[in-house]
């Protein structure tokens, strides 16, 4: 079982720069979400998706976008990246009944 | 806007000690509050709470929830080095949808 997968594992980024984090998932589960995690802090919920079609914003949505065009996939996308962006994004995906939500290796992104 | 607060923010102990975490919520619409460990790289599943008063245990953790006081502790007895990470506390509104993640608390346990 793949579980949660993300692309790349990090990344370095000029300013104004795009780029699109990969995330799939093949466990059939209808939630995803977005999530960065800044040094030191908690996770900040960037973008989530209760299903293929619907996506909604969370906490720290500006600079990114998402889609789910299918149940497996929930890309990120930043299109003019900024050095705010520096951070480790974390994709995750759960059901109502799951116990606990299952979380990527994480990508590590730096904006120079 | 729901909110979770974790305490302490660091905590330094000697391995055989017992620590115990705080989380505080103010979720409009509670379901469930998680536990995670996160040391190098994603979060890992500890425990879901949904009822009050009932005790989670997995050998040397264990957590309990207050839904009355909005309130969660996540014990480690008998500290060890591997205890070491950050550990974040987390809630699910009714709707299941979403997860709010307080700071976290980083556990650093010496020999």
């Amino acid at each position: 079982n793949a579980g949660v997968t993300q692309t790349p594992k990090f990344r370095i980024l000029k300013i104004g720069q795009s780029m699109t984090l990969q995330c799939t998932q093949d466990m059939n589960h209808n939630y995803m979400y977005w999530y960065r995690q800044d040094p030191g802090m908690g996770l900040k919920l960037i973008y989530y998706s209760v299903g293929a079609g619907i996506t909604d914003k969370g906490e720290v949505p500006n600079g990114y976008n998402v889609s789910r065009s299918t149940t497996e996939d929930f890309p990120l996308r930043l299109e003019l990246a900024a050095p705010s962006q520096t951070s480790v994004y974390f994709c995750a995906s759960g059901t109502l009944l799951n116990y606990g939500y299952t979380f990527g290796s994480g990508t590590r992104l730096t904006v120079v | 806007e729901d909110k979770v607060v974790q305490s302490p923010l660091s905590l330094v102990v000697h391995e055989g000690d017992t620590v115990t975490l705080n989380c505080s919520y103010e979720v409009t619409n509670f379901r469930s509050l998680l536990w995670y460990k996160q040391e190098k790289k994603a979060p890992t599943f500890l425990f879901m709470l949904t009822s009050s008063g009932i005790e989670k245990k997995s050998g040397r953790l264990s957590s309990i929830l207050d839904k009355k006081e909005l309130f969660s502790i996540l014990n480690i007895t008998a500290t060890q080095t591997g205890d070491s990470a950050v550990y974040l506390c987390a809630v699910i509104e009714t709707s299941g949808s979403r997860l709010t993640f307080g700071e976290g608390t980083q556990l650093t346990v010496n020999p």
